[in-house]
């Protein structure tokens, strides 16, 4: 079955770099997501890649991954204090239903 | 564009009292999915809808649980009887048409907050 895995809790410093993990088990997901969850709000799509990518970059987000490892990243250059928030990764599946990881918490300090 | 809408946002409820969620979809988006988030979990998939059919409910638990999108736009999302861990946020999303491996994007409502006691 399918199953994400995430770290819980991420604090950097604004200016610096975020870089967020996520482990995945399904070989044959085709697509991956990178969701922005802030409190009391829906969950915002932030970025995805196709399986066949190794780097998507998209502003001050660049995504990674790594197929043979089934590891995927999010890293977050510039850090600022409105980044904070749960950066949620899922997997799409057959008939592209989303799992998705517990989420990992980035706190931003200044 | 109206994003998706979903109602009410709070709900607090004692057990074995009955709940329901309305959720309206962006407009012409075909695919409608219900999640249940539990506190410190990733979102769950209960139902996916394509127009006003199941494509999905291995999830959704059936004897309490329910959901229904007659006309292929808004959907209603009931539990019945409610239990403490029905305690979740139930989240509405949307994509635009049936999912080809996933290729097409949900977005997310803001989700209705339940609160069972």
């Amino acid at each position: 079955g399918e199953d994400v895995e995430q770290s819980l809790f991420l604090s950097v410093r604004e200016g610096d770099s975020s870089v967020i993990n996520c482990t995945y088990t399904d070989s044959s997901s085709t697509y991956l997501y990178w969701y922005k969850q802030e409190p009391g709000a829906g969950l915002q799509l932030l970025t995805y890649i196709f399986s066949n990518m190794d780097m998507k970059q998209d502003q001050r987000l660049t995504v990674l991954l790594n197929k043979k490892d089934k590891h995927l990243s999010l890293r977050i250059a510039d850090t600022q204090t409105g980044d904070s928030a749960i950066y949620l990764c899922a997997e799409a599946g057959y008939g592209g239903k989303l799992t998705f990881g517990t989420g990992t918490r980035l706190q931003v300090t200044l | 564009e109206a994003g998706v809408a979903q109602s009410p946002r709070y709900k607090i409820i004692e057990k074995r009292q009955s709940v329901a969620f309305w959720c309206n979809p962006i407009s012409g988006h075909a695919t409608l999915y219900w999640y249940q988030q539990i506190l410190g979990q990733g979102p769950k998939l209960l139902i996916q809808f394509q127009n006003n059919g199941v494509v999905d409910d291995s999830q959704l638990p059936k004897d309490r649980f329910s959901a229904e999108r007659l006309k292929g736009v808004d959907s209603t999302l009931k539990i019945q009887p409610a239990k403490l861990e029905d305690s979740a946020v139930y989240l509405c999303a949307s994509s635009l048409a049936p999912p080809r491996g996933g290729g097409e994007t949900q977005y997310f409502g803001p989700g209705t907050r339940l609160l069972v006691l």
